[in-house]
Protein backbone atom coordinates (compact mmCIF):
# COMPACT_ATOMS: atom_id res chain seq x y z
CA UNK A 1 0.00 0.00 0.00
CA UNK A 2 1.38 3.43 -1.18
CA UNK A 3 1.78 6.12 1.49
CA UNK A 4 0.26 8.46 -1.36
CA UNK A 5 -3.07 7.69 -2.55
CA UNK A 6 -3.59 8.04 -6.19
CA UNK A 7 -7.21 7.07 -8.11
CA UNK A 8 -5.93 3.95 -10.18
CA UNK A 9 -7.62 5.22 -13.74
CA UNK A 10 -8.81 8.05 -15.23
CA UNK A 11 -10.49 8.44 -18.36
CA UNK A 12 -12.03 11.26 -20.80
CA UNK A 13 -12.32 11.71 -23.79
CA UNK A 14 -10.18 13.41 -26.92
CA UNK A 15 -9.67 17.32 -26.34
CA UNK A 16 -11.17 16.94 -22.86
CA UNK A 17 -9.53 17.50 -19.60
CA UNK A 18 -8.86 15.58 -16.48
CA UNK A 19 -7.44 15.50 -13.30
CA UNK A 20 -5.68 13.35 -11.25
CA UNK A 21 -5.25 13.84 -7.52
CA UNK A 22 -2.98 12.56 -5.21
CA UNK A 23 -3.46 12.75 -1.11
CA UNK A 24 -1.10 12.06 1.40
CA UNK A 25 -0.04 13.77 4.91
CA UNK A 26 1.60 16.21 6.37
CA UNK A 27 4.70 14.63 6.61
CA UNK A 28 4.85 14.41 2.69
CA UNK A 29 3.13 16.53 0.57
CA UNK A 30 2.06 19.15 3.44
CA UNK A 31 5.68 20.06 4.06
CA UNK A 32 7.68 19.04 0.96
CA UNK A 33 8.00 19.23 -3.17
CA UNK A 34 5.83 17.53 -4.93
CA UNK A 35 6.44 16.16 -8.82
CA UNK A 36 4.45 14.53 -11.12
CA UNK A 37 5.87 12.15 -13.59
CA UNK A 38 4.26 10.55 -16.67
CA UNK A 39 5.17 6.59 -17.78
CA UNK A 40 4.52 5.57 -21.65
CA UNK A 41 4.08 2.19 -21.96
CA UNK A 42 7.12 0.34 -21.67
CA UNK A 43 9.61 3.18 -21.21
CA UNK A 44 11.19 5.06 -18.09
CA UNK A 45 9.05 7.55 -16.11
CA UNK A 46 9.77 11.15 -17.13
CA UNK A 47 9.39 14.21 -14.98
CA UNK A 48 6.56 16.02 -15.91
CA UNK A 49 6.07 18.74 -13.38
CA UNK A 50 7.75 19.72 -10.29
CA UNK A 51 7.84 21.80 -7.40
CA UNK A 52 3.95 21.95 -7.75
CA UNK A 53 3.33 23.57 -10.83
CA UNK A 54 6.45 23.95 -12.82
CA UNK A 55 6.97 22.16 -16.21
CA UNK A 56 10.81 21.23 -17.40
CA UNK A 57 11.56 22.05 -20.58
CA UNK A 58 9.70 20.45 -23.78
CA UNK A 59 6.14 19.54 -21.28
CA UNK A 60 3.75 21.62 -22.84
CA UNK A 61 1.44 23.81 -20.51
CA UNK A 62 -1.43 21.36 -20.85
CA UNK A 63 -0.21 19.84 -18.01
CA UNK A 64 -0.22 21.57 -14.56
CA UNK A 65 0.11 21.01 -11.16
CA UNK A 66 -1.54 22.45 -7.81
CA UNK A 67 -0.98 21.77 -3.88
CA UNK A 68 -3.68 22.47 -0.90
CA UNK A 69 -2.20 21.07 2.21
CA UNK A 70 -2.02 17.63 2.04
CA UNK A 71 -3.45 16.94 -1.27
CA UNK A 72 -2.13 17.58 -4.77
CA UNK A 73 -3.65 17.43 -8.43
CA UNK A 74 -2.17 17.01 -12.18
CA UNK A 75 -4.16 18.73 -14.86
CA UNK A 76 -4.06 17.59 -18.24
CA UNK A 77 -6.20 19.78 -20.55
CA UNK A 78 -6.87 19.08 -24.60
CA UNK A 79 -6.20 15.60 -23.91
CA UNK A 80 -4.34 13.31 -26.50
CA UNK A 81 -4.34 9.61 -27.73
CA UNK A 82 -0.74 10.23 -26.79
CA UNK A 83 -1.41 11.19 -23.22
CA UNK A 84 -1.98 7.68 -22.90
CA UNK A 85 0.25 6.82 -19.59
CA UNK A 86 0.45 5.43 -15.99
CA UNK A 87 0.83 9.15 -13.88
CA UNK A 88 2.59 9.38 -10.19
CA UNK A 89 3.16 11.59 -8.10
CA UNK A 90 6.11 11.49 -5.79
CA UNK A 91 7.56 13.79 -2.95
CA UNK A 92 10.06 12.90 0.68
CA UNK A 93 8.18 12.02 3.60
CA UNK A 94 10.13 13.31 6.58
CA UNK A 95 9.00 11.39 9.05
CA UNK A 96 9.63 8.24 7.03
CA UNK A 97 13.32 10.07 5.53
CA UNK A 98 12.39 7.89 2.34
CA UNK A 99 11.08 9.38 -1.11
CA UNK A 100 7.45 8.05 -1.42
CA UNK A 101 4.91 7.62 -5.02
CA UNK A 102 1.35 7.76 -5.84
CA UNK A 103 0.49 4.45 -6.43
CA UNK A 104 -0.24 4.98 -9.98
CA UNK A 105 -2.84 6.16 -12.20
CA UNK A 106 -4.12 4.82 -15.38
CA UNK A 107 -5.01 7.47 -17.82
CA UNK A 108 -7.29 6.12 -20.79
CA UNK A 109 -8.20 9.17 -23.71
CA UNK A 110 -11.39 7.05 -24.89
CA UNK B 1 22.39 15.41 -23.10
CA UNK B 2 21.97 14.19 -19.95
CA UNK B 3 22.16 10.82 -19.56
CA UNK B 4 21.88 7.96 -17.20
CA UNK B 5 23.07 4.21 -18.16
CA UNK B 6 22.20 1.31 -16.38
CA UNK B 7 23.99 -2.28 -16.22
CA UNK B 8 24.44 -5.09 -13.91
CA UNK B 9 20.79 -6.80 -14.39
CA UNK B 10 20.09 -10.34 -14.41
CA UNK B 11 19.04 -13.67 -13.22
CA UNK B 12 19.83 -14.65 -9.78
CA UNK B 13 18.66 -17.53 -7.28
CA UNK B 14 17.53 -16.50 -3.92
CA UNK B 15 19.59 -15.53 -1.39
CA UNK B 16 22.41 -14.47 -4.06
CA UNK B 17 23.72 -11.00 -4.90
CA UNK B 18 23.85 -8.69 -7.35
CA UNK B 19 26.09 -5.40 -8.47
CA UNK B 20 23.96 -2.80 -10.52
CA UNK B 21 26.17 0.10 -11.71
CA UNK B 22 24.53 3.62 -13.27
CA UNK B 23 26.90 5.41 -15.55
CA UNK B 24 26.41 9.08 -16.00
CA UNK B 25 26.96 12.02 -18.22
CA UNK B 26 26.17 15.32 -19.83
CA UNK B 27 26.32 16.75 -16.15
CA UNK B 28 28.34 17.58 -12.86
CA UNK B 29 27.84 14.42 -11.63
CA UNK B 30 29.35 15.34 -8.13
CA UNK B 31 26.79 17.78 -8.03
CA UNK B 32 23.81 16.21 -7.40
CA UNK B 33 22.35 13.32 -5.04
CA UNK B 34 21.32 10.20 -7.10
CA UNK B 35 18.34 7.74 -6.36
CA UNK B 36 17.84 4.13 -7.14
CA UNK B 37 13.88 3.33 -7.61
CA UNK B 38 12.32 -0.01 -8.83
CA UNK B 39 9.00 -1.26 -10.44
CA UNK B 40 7.81 -4.88 -10.21
CA UNK B 41 6.23 -6.10 -13.09
CA UNK B 42 2.83 -4.75 -13.80
CA UNK B 43 3.33 -2.76 -10.52
CA UNK B 44 3.90 0.90 -9.55
CA UNK B 45 7.21 3.03 -8.84
CA UNK B 46 8.95 1.86 -5.01
CA UNK B 47 11.72 4.29 -4.13
CA UNK B 48 14.73 2.16 -3.00
CA UNK B 49 17.30 4.24 -1.75
CA UNK B 50 19.38 7.69 -2.12
CA UNK B 51 22.86 8.93 -1.90
CA UNK B 52 23.47 12.64 -1.13
CA UNK B 53 26.61 14.17 -3.53
CA UNK B 54 29.63 13.70 -1.05
CA UNK B 55 27.84 10.20 -0.06
CA UNK B 56 27.12 12.11 3.52
CA UNK B 57 23.84 11.14 3.66
CA UNK B 58 22.30 8.01 2.89
CA UNK B 59 18.76 6.20 3.16
CA UNK B 60 17.24 3.27 2.26
CA UNK B 61 13.88 2.27 2.10
CA UNK B 62 12.70 -0.35 4.79
CA UNK B 63 12.02 -3.31 2.35
CA UNK B 64 15.70 -3.32 1.71
CA UNK B 65 17.59 -1.84 5.14
CA UNK B 66 20.25 -4.22 5.71
CA UNK B 67 20.41 -5.78 2.45
CA UNK B 68 21.24 -3.16 -0.37
CA UNK B 69 23.92 -0.98 0.20
CA UNK B 70 24.25 2.32 -2.11
CA UNK B 71 27.78 4.09 -3.32
CA UNK B 72 29.12 6.10 -5.67
CA UNK B 73 32.38 7.25 -7.07
CA UNK B 74 32.32 10.65 -8.25
CA UNK B 75 35.84 10.73 -10.44
CA UNK B 76 34.34 7.78 -12.25
CA UNK B 77 30.46 9.36 -12.58
CA UNK B 78 28.67 6.05 -11.52
CA UNK B 79 26.20 5.70 -9.14
CA UNK B 80 26.04 1.50 -7.43
CA UNK B 81 23.92 -0.45 -5.94
CA UNK B 82 24.67 -4.07 -3.96
CA UNK B 83 22.16 -6.09 -3.60
CA UNK B 84 22.41 -9.16 -1.20
CA UNK B 85 20.55 -11.71 0.49
CA UNK B 86 17.93 -11.10 -2.39
CA UNK B 87 14.49 -12.28 -2.32
CA UNK B 88 11.62 -13.28 -5.34
CA UNK B 89 9.74 -9.62 -4.02
CA UNK B 90 13.06 -8.08 -5.71
CA UNK B 91 12.22 -8.60 -8.92
CA UNK B 92 12.00 -5.38 -10.74
CA UNK B 93 13.31 -2.70 -13.50
CA UNK B 94 15.58 -1.07 -11.75
CA UNK B 95 16.10 2.25 -12.77
CA UNK B 96 18.57 5.17 -11.33
CA UNK B 97 17.64 8.96 -11.23
CA UNK B 98 18.90 12.37 -10.72
CA UNK B 99 17.70 13.79 -7.43
CA UNK B 100 17.22 17.78 -9.13
CA UNK B 101 16.16 18.66 -5.57
CA UNK B 102 13.68 17.16 -2.41
CA UNK B 103 13.26 13.44 -4.44
CA UNK B 104 12.80 15.40 -7.67
CA UNK B 105 13.85 12.94 -10.14
CA UNK B 106 15.49 13.86 -13.54
CA UNK B 107 16.41 12.14 -16.03
CA UNK B 108 15.39 8.67 -15.33
CA UNK B 109 18.00 5.87 -16.73
CA UNK B 110 16.37 3.05 -19.23
CA UNK B 111 16.34 0.78 -16.24
CA UNK B 112 17.50 -2.81 -16.01
CA UNK B 113 15.79 -5.66 -14.93
CA UNK B 114 16.98 -8.18 -12.35
CA UNK B 115 15.01 -10.95 -11.76
CA UNK B 116 14.98 -13.23 -8.57
CA UNK B 117 14.33 -16.78 -9.06
CA UNK B 118 15.50 -20.23 -8.46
Amino acid sequence: QSVLTQPPSVSAAPGQKVTISCSGSSSNIGNNYVSWYQQLPGTAPKLLIYDINKRPSGIPDRFSGSKSGTSATLGITGLQTGDEADYYCGTWDSSLSAGVFGGGTKLTVL
Amino acid sequence: EVQLVESGGGLVKPGGSLRLSCAASGFTFSSYSMNWVRQAPGKGLEWVSSISSSSSYIYYADSVKGRFTISRDNAKNALYLQMNSLRAEDTAVYYCARDLFSSTFDPWGQGTLVTVSS
